[in-house]
């Protein structure tokens, strides 16, 4: 499967724990790509790295949230001191740029989906 | 930010041809239309992209006139699969984050 994985799919924590989740892209996209997501509204953006470089942060990307992808592979999000609002769906898409057209077609993975008790 | 503004919902038939409208009054220059397809709990799917007048693709239509101020997805022959939420994106290459700013969506019903 050449899709967009992400691991894990779910994850159950407590109030005040930490949690990294992992995402690893299509191997040729260059562009990879952060969401939250909560029942019933749309995807919220969160980050975007092109290759290694961070190059957009969302201010819903507060100091507890870190985000990484070392050699421009695969990516990780890491939510420290995580509260019960953090509770959500985290998707993570990537996606190349043949065109020229900034965040062209974005491939989506299917998500981990995170509960805080 | 630019903003889009889609119908909450929309019912429809197997066979029956639909029209999704997205308004974006304050599009750029250089600002794309996207549109995305997400079923419960997957992950939103491509499904066409343009910057004026008609795309075509093996799953939809987009219609955009002249003036660019709204677009129009077009799914011909619903099936009962096609029931998902549809998102409209605007953006390009100057400010990226308008590109990923999905909204709320169109919640599509197919009824048979």
């Amino acid at each position: 499967d050449t899709g967009v994985s992400q691991n894990p799919r779910h994850k159950i924590t407590k109030r005040g724990q930490n949690v990294t989740f992992r995402c690893d892209p299509i191997s040729e996209h260059n562009r990879l790509y952060w969401y939250r997501q909560t029942l019933g509204q749309g995807p919220e953006f969160l980050t975007y790295f092109q290759n290694e470089a961070q190059l957009e942060k969302s201010r819903l990307l507060s100091d507890r949230f870190s985000a990484e992808r070392p050699k421009g592979s695969f990516s990780t999000l890491e939510i420290q001191r995580t509260e019960q609002g953090d509770s959500a769906m985290y998707l993570c898409a990537s996606s190349s740029d043949p065109l020229g057209v900034l965040h062209y077609e974005q491939y989506f993975g299917p998500g981990t989906r995170l509960t805080v008790t | 930010l630019a903003k889009t503004t889609q119908p909450i919902s929309m019912d429809s038939y197997e066979g029956q041809e639909v029209n999704i409208t997205c308004s974006h009054n304050n599009i750029a220059t250089n600002d794309y239309i996207t549109w995305y397809q997400q079923f419960p709990s997957q992950g939103p799917r491509f499904i066409i992209q343009g910057y004026k007048t008609k795309v075509t693709n093996e799953v939809a239509s987009l219609f955009i006139p002249a003036d660019r101020k709204s677009s129009t997805l077009s799914l011909p022959r619903v099936s009962l699969s096609d029931t998902a939420v549809y998102y409209c994106l605007v953006g390009g290459m100057d400010t990226g984050r308008r590109a990923l700013t999905f909204g709320s969506g169109t919640r599509l019903q197919v009824q048979p």
